[in-house]
């Protein structure tokens, strides 16, 4: 069975601090992981596709990495406005390819 | 270009009534799906369909039904309530099903009394 889990649960940062979320994964073959960020009353809002093992993807203050059994979302210089609930998601390549299973998130805290 | 749109935004229900989520995409995606999101929990998958007249069971089907009459379309139905469907509601689509991003809607927040 496909499982995401996510750490920390929840994550305090000064305006400035950078740190790292981290997105422990196990399935039988990865199609693409996935990150998300949500924010609250909202849908999830797509973030980055990482597919093999060695990939990096960048988007202004976030960028994603990706190794066999994990995925990690730096964050660099945070600002209150990237407080949110980050998700992390996995696609198998095999038989159970139609869904995405979800980690249950690491809500990220940027104080000014 | 609105995404998807689901409605409504909020609903409450009584025990045993039925009713149906709305979803809509302005996409041309041939993917959606309906996931459910409750707390200390991850998103989990309910149905999905792979295009118009074609839908499957995901890993939470039991009490809900749907169709797909329509690339645009993707409703969910609540067949007869209960306390245990309370949980917000996120309609997806991508414009396919292996490795394309989902996009998502707002939610709709449901309570079942």
């Amino acid at each position: 069975e496909d499982q995401v889990t996510q750490s920390p649960e929840a994550l305090r940062l000064q305006e400035g601090e950078s740190s790292s979320l981290n997105c422990s994964y196990t399935v039988s073959g990865l199609r693409g992981l996935f990150w998300y960020r949500q924010d609250p009353g909202k849908g999830p809002e797509f973030l980055f596709t990482l597919y093999s093992a060695g990939e990096e993807k960048e988007k202004e203050r976030l960028k994603a990495t990706l190794t066999k059994k994990e995925s990690f979302l730096h964050i660099t210089a945070p600002k209150p406005e990237d407080s949110a609930t980050y998700l992390c998601a996995v696609q198998a390549s095999g038989g159970s390819n139609y869904k995405l299973t979800f980690g249950k998130g690491t809500l990220l805290t940027v104080n000014p | 270009n609105a995404g998807v749109t689901q409605t409504p935004k909020f609903q409450v229900l009584k025990t045993g009534q039925s009713m149906t989520l709305q979803c809509a995409q302005d996409m041309n995606h041939e993917y959606m799906s309906w996931y459910r999101q409750d707390p200390g929990m991850g998103l989990r998958l309910i149905h999905y369909s792979v295009g118009a007249g074609i839908t499957d069971q995901g890993e939470v089907p039991n009490g809900y039904n749907v169709s797909r009459s329509t690339t645009e379309d993707f409703p969910l139905r609540l067949l007869s309530a209960a306390p245990s469907q309370t949980s917000v509601y996120f309609c997806a689509s991508s414009y396919s099903f292996s490795n394309q991003p989902q996009h998502f809607g707002d939610g709709t927040r449901l309570s079942i009394l």
